[in-house]
């Protein structure tokens, strides 16, 4: 069973950084490229980025980018996003997704549950 | 590339056939995919490549489409398929989302 269990989100005051991290279980992680999505409270979906299966190609919302850094550990079956300089407006549930082997004309197979991060002071 | 889904929510009976349509700025051939999210989970894939339905969904549910329209179909609401819906596009960075479609049941 594919299992994403996303851990690392709280709250954190503007300008400071959080780590989130995704724990993948059930299918070969490397296999498959990955992706993070987030929706702020009552809003809808919003992509954030997404990584490669062996993580030369990655690709990041223009919201984020220069701010959060997407990685992956294959000999962890771990994907993470590195979070700076957070602002308001990124409070939100963050999930990750597994997309196949390519996010790019692929699909986003299976979800985490997600994790919240708010970002207020 | 955005997407605009219609409407933006909808009330309707059990049994009833629902659709709902997203329209892409710009031609994305087939590469779009239908979402289902339940109040407090995460999102559910239904369909991808326009019309290829999910292994384990319901073939009550049904997609459409190329180029720049598209439609998601469910041909007899059930009262478990109260969501909102998303359309995704996948063809081109950045990955867009419609804005979503709130079904209720009467």
């Amino acid at each position: 069973e594919v299992q994403l269990l996303e851990s690392g989100g709280g709250l954190i005051q503007p300008g400071g950084s959080l780590r989130l991290s995704c724990a993948a279980s059930g299918f070969t992680f490397s296999s498959y490229s990955m992706a993070w999505v987030r929706q702020a409270p009552g809003k809808g979906l919003e992509w954030v980025s997404s990584i490669s299966k062996n993580g030369d190609t990655i690709h990041y919302a223009d919201s984020v980018k220069g701010r959060f850094t997407i990685s992956r550990d294959n000999s962890k079956n771990t994907l993470s996003l590195q979070m700076n300089s957070l602002r308001a407006e990124d409070t939100a549930v963050y999930y990750c997704a597994e997309c196949q082997s390519a996010c790019l004309w692929g699909r986003f197979d299976y979800w985490g549950q997600g994790t919240l991060v708010t970002v207020s002071s | 590339i955005q997407l605009t889904q219609s409407p933006s929510s909808l009330s309707a009976s059990v049994g009833d056939r629902v659709t709902i349509t997203c329209r892409a700025s710009q031609d994305i051939s087939s590469y779009l995919a239908w979402y289902q999210q339940k109040p407090g989970k995460a999102p559910k894939l239904l369909i991808y490549a326009a019309f290829t339905l999910q292994s384990g969904v319901p073939s009550r549910f049904s997609g459409s489409g190329s180029g720049t329209d598209f439609t998601l179909t469910i041909s007899s609401l059930q009262p478990e398929d109260l969501a909102t819906y998303y359309c995704q596009q996948v063809n081109s960075y950045p990955l867009t989302f419609g804005g979503g479609t709130k079904v209720e049941i009467k």
